[in-house]
This record gives C-alpha cells, structure tokens and sequence, in this order.
C-alpha cells in the first residue's frame, strides 16, 4: 500500500517551454501533496504544500506563478514549472499524506529535468 | 524553528558489519521522526517513523531507531549491513504546529564494501 507515482520521470526541454509533472496516490487517497526539489548532492526542499480543492501554500523562495501547482483530486496534483531556463534543472520529488494518517508523507520516485 | 542534524556526511562500512547513523533535531515541542533511503535516481522509501510510544521502532529491510527524547537523538542503526544497503538516508522531523511538513536532514551515504 501507499504507493505514490510520477510521470514523465525523466524530461528534457528546450528553455523556455513549460513541462508539466504529475503526481498520484494509487491506493489511498490524498488530502495533502507536497512538492520538493533536490539539487545534486542536497536533501530535499519544499517548495510548496498542494491541499486539494484549494491554492497551493508556497514556501519562502518559490516563485509561485514560475511553478504552477493543481490538486484538482484526491490522488492527483501536477507541478507545471512555466518559462523554464537551464537553472530549473533539477529533480523534483512530490509526497502525498493519507487522510487517515497525517503523520507520514510517501514519496513517488522522482522527476529529473533538464532545460537546454 | 526545527532543524535536523546528520553527523556523518558519509559512513563507510564493510559487509556484514554493523552501523549507526546519526541523527539529531531541535525542536522545542513533541515530534514525529522519519528515516527515509534514497537509492540513486530514485525517489525516498520510508524505512521506520516514530510518533509515540515505545522508544525502539523496528523498520524493514532489518534497520532499527531509537528515539532519545533527552539527547534529542533518533540514530539509526543495523547489526550486518549488506552491499544493497548502499544508499543515502535522510533523517527528518515533522510537527503538527507546523502541519506535519517535514524537515530534512543533509543526508548520509552509506556505503557498504565487500
């Protein structure tokens, strides 16, 4: 149980374009999603929290209106970061909480992208 | 304001042989703690969680943590590591002041030789 995915898992793009990643709980249904990055060689970041049915909260830093969050269900949120450059390079991982367990976050495996 | 301190940048260990990893946090009320592996290119897996109660949690893959509420330390541990135990771990603290967003640590490698 718990199982959280991402797709695409890899993605390259031209700077400048928008790519869009998606995030799903496959069996439990997720009240909460949260979005990371990770830099080579770092831990992970928050960058925002993504509560469905309302606007995401973004942490300090993060340029809501560079990276789009919609949480429009229970099992999926999509991260879209628009207008990207090469310094958006980066992994990103997102972590969804279970309703009935709002103590643990399970991570899906991660997204790297790379902007040319 | 939390914060999580891993010791050990990177441990190196030969197999078979036993390992502690570090982990200490800061926080001024109750927490919950998390390990998390993290293999290359890969996403985290959670290994063990304590929220409350005993102070030994068991986690799979045969790791073990114990919660130290006085040294604010939650080290994990393993008595015989194997070669697919090479990874990162993160250790990470969460609050529910904070709406349980977790704080992570810099990560530990662990990498295990024959």
């Amino acid at each position: 149980g718990a199982v959280v995915s991402q797709h695409p898992s890899r993605v390259i793009c031209k700077s400048g374009t928008s790519v869009k990643i998606e995030c799903r709980s496959l069996d439990f249904q997720a009240t909460t999603m949260f979005w990371y990055r990770q830099f080579p060689k770092q831990s992970l970041m928050l960058m925002a929290t993504s509560n469905e049915g309302s606007k995401a909260t973004y942490e300090q830093g993060v340029e809501k209106d560079k990276f789009l969050i919609n949480h429009a269900s229970l099992t999926l949120s999509t991260l879209t970061v628009t207008s990207a450059h090469p310094e958006d390079s980066s992994f990103y991982i997102c972590s969804a909480r279970d309703f009935k367990g709002l103590e643990t976050q399970y991570f899906g495996p991660g997204t790297r992208l790379l902007v040319l | 304001a939390q914060s999580v301190t891993q010791l050990d940048s990177q441990v190196p260990v030969f197999e078979e042989a036993p390992v502690e990893l570090r982990c200490n946090y800061s926080s001024s009320v109750s927490v919950y703690l998390f390990w998390y592996v993290q293999y290359p290119n890969q996403g985290l897996q959670l290994l063990l969680k304590y929220l409350s109660g005993s102070t030994l949690v068991k986690g799979i893959n045969g790791f073990e943590a114990e919660f130290n509420k006085s040294q604010t330390s939650f080290h994990l541990r393993k008595p015989s590591v194997h070669i697919s135990d090479t990874a990162e771990y993160f250790c990470a603290v969460s609050e529910w002041e904070y709406g349980n967003k977790l704080v992570f640590g810099a990560g530990t490698i662990l990498r295990v030789k024959s």
